[in-house]
């Protein structure tokens, strides 16, 4: 396994401004998730895919967050205006199968917004 | 929705002395994780619990499952500067959709020498 890779891993940007984060899953893994997770807290839930199909959307925070996995590969969270509210670690993770399994993190993507 | 519960939330211990966390869920526990986190990185895997009195180790450290008391807790032996980070409690959530973790806020753990 090459594990999970996310990039960037530390973004800054204005408020305002959109951004979009990668992930790259093990290659056969079947499911992404993407996680939010603020200091001195739990990775919180968002949103997850099994293969290009998006089975869960109404834990994204707003409709400023969207996701997307185009061909069941890699997958990207877009957040657009963002605000200082956002700034937080962005985590995605990866299984094989169908959920109750273990998952496999990547590294997070710091955001920044001042 | 499920809500977990970590104690404590953070612990300074001195080098190879035992410690242990304790991770409490407001539903009936299906699958219980462990991962450990360090500051600013992923999350580790550490173990699964599925059963009821399921104990599972791995190297110094073992973790617990007792259903009926909707509990898990993770022992540390011989705590190692190694050891220090924030270990996170997940289970497995029911969505609409299928499942998901759902984590506790985590338990920081320093180790002193």
């Amino acid at each position: 396994d090459t594990g999970v890779s996310q990039n960037p891993r530390h973004k800054i940007t204005k408020r305002g401004q959109n951004v979009t984060f990668r992930c790259d899953p093990i290659s056969e893994h079947n499911r992404l998730y993407w996680y939010r997770q603020t200091l001195g807290q739990g990775p919180e839930f968002l949103t997850y895919f099994q293969n290009e199909a998006q089975l869960e959307k109404s834990r994204l925070l707003s409709d400023r967050f969207s996701a997307e996995r185009p061909k069941g590969s890699f997958s990207t969270l877009e957040i657009q205006r963002t605000e200082q509210g956002d700034s937080a670690m962005y985590l995605c993770a990866s299984s094989r199968n169908s959920g109750r399994e273990k998952l496999f993190f990547g590294s997070g993507t710091q955001l920044s917004v001042l | 929705s499920q809500e977990l519960e970590q104690s404590p939330q953070s612990l300074i211990v001195q080098e190879g002395k035992n410690l242990t966390i304790n991770c409490t869920s407001s539903k009936t526990l299906y699958g219980l994780y462990w991962y450990k986190q360090k500051y600013g990185e992923g999350l580790i895997f550490l173990m699964m619990l599925q059963k009821g009195g399921e104990e599972k180790s791995h190297e110094k450290i073992t973790a617990k499952l007792d259903e009926k008391k909707q509990q898990s807790s993770l022992h540390i032996t011989a705590s190692q500067p190694s050891h220090a980070g924030i270990y996170l409690c997940g289970a497995d959530s029911l969505l609409d959709s299928g499942y998901a973790l759902n984590f506790g806020k985590g338990t920081s753990l320093l180790v002193t020498p």
